[in-house]
């Protein structure tokens, strides 16, 4: 399968800072990137979907000026957590799908605990 | 309409045996339906996919059975080995929804020696 990395893998971060967490597919063209929020022993929820060149479309709920999404080129999306707060601490996982392809490839996932 | 049910939540099966997760969907416009293994901490690995224009897909231990008509589709896991343990997602997404996936809840499964 394709592969998808995320940077970070961890981040520790002060509340009130923000966080930038990338997402990159290494070996194909990422048309529609996805960015997905995990809690413990649950299920994935998507935040957003982000077409190449575009602005983001958010889920409903998720605010957009505290989650900012680019994916400004064809390999790369970037999520930031801005003013993160204790509750924004989860699990962020990136996916990446090529133009007129179904599969989704995920990243690793990057850990975000706000002090 | 958007949902997608798996079941059982948690699974315990013998090494050796075989492993059945179940999910059910109600949206018809769906037309893809992947599984996603996601060992702890890591993000999740797609392990199988079907279109619903075939009943049966296989890879090597891993078989996706699909029933269209009663909208509900499965994954069968041969020969579980304890390095199969892990949690399973089932999804389903469509064209039309900018193939968003749509998670089920997942399944915890282990496989004892």
């Amino acid at each position: 399968g394709a592969v998808v990395s995320q940077h970070p893998s961890r981040v520790i971060c002060k509340s009130g800072t923000s966080v930038k967490i990338e997402c990159r597919s290494l070996d194909f063209q990422a048309t529609t990137m996805f960015w997905y929020r995990q809690f413990p022993k649950q299920s994935l929820m998507l935040m957003a979907t982000s077409n190449e060149g575009s602005k983001a479309t958010y889920e409903q709920g998720v605010e957009k000026d505290k989650f900012l999404i680019n994916h400004a080129s064809l390999t790369l999306s970037t999520l930031t957590v801005t003013s993160a707060h204790p509750e924004d601490s989860s699990f962020y996982i990136c996916s990446a799908k090529g133009q007129g392809r179904y599969e989704q490839f995920f990243g690793p996932g990057t850990r975000l605990t706000v002090l | 309409q958007q949902q997608v049910k798996q079941s059982p939540q948690s699974l315990i099966v013998q090494k050796g045996g075989i492993s059945i997760i179940n999910c059910a969907y109600e949206n018809t416009a769906f037309d893809y339906f992947p599984w996603y293994q996601q060992f702890p901490g890591k993000g999740p690995a797609l392990l199988i996919a079907i279109r619903p224009d075939v009943s049966e897909k296989k890879e090597g231990r891993f078989t996706i059975s699909f029933n269209k008509s009663a909208k509900q589709f499965s994954l069968h896991i041969m020969d579980s080995q304890p390095g199969d343990s892990a949690t399973y997602f089932c999804a389903a997404s469509s064209a039309g929804t900018a193939s968003k996936l749509t998670f089920g809840t997942g399944t915890r499964l282990q496989v004892t020696l």
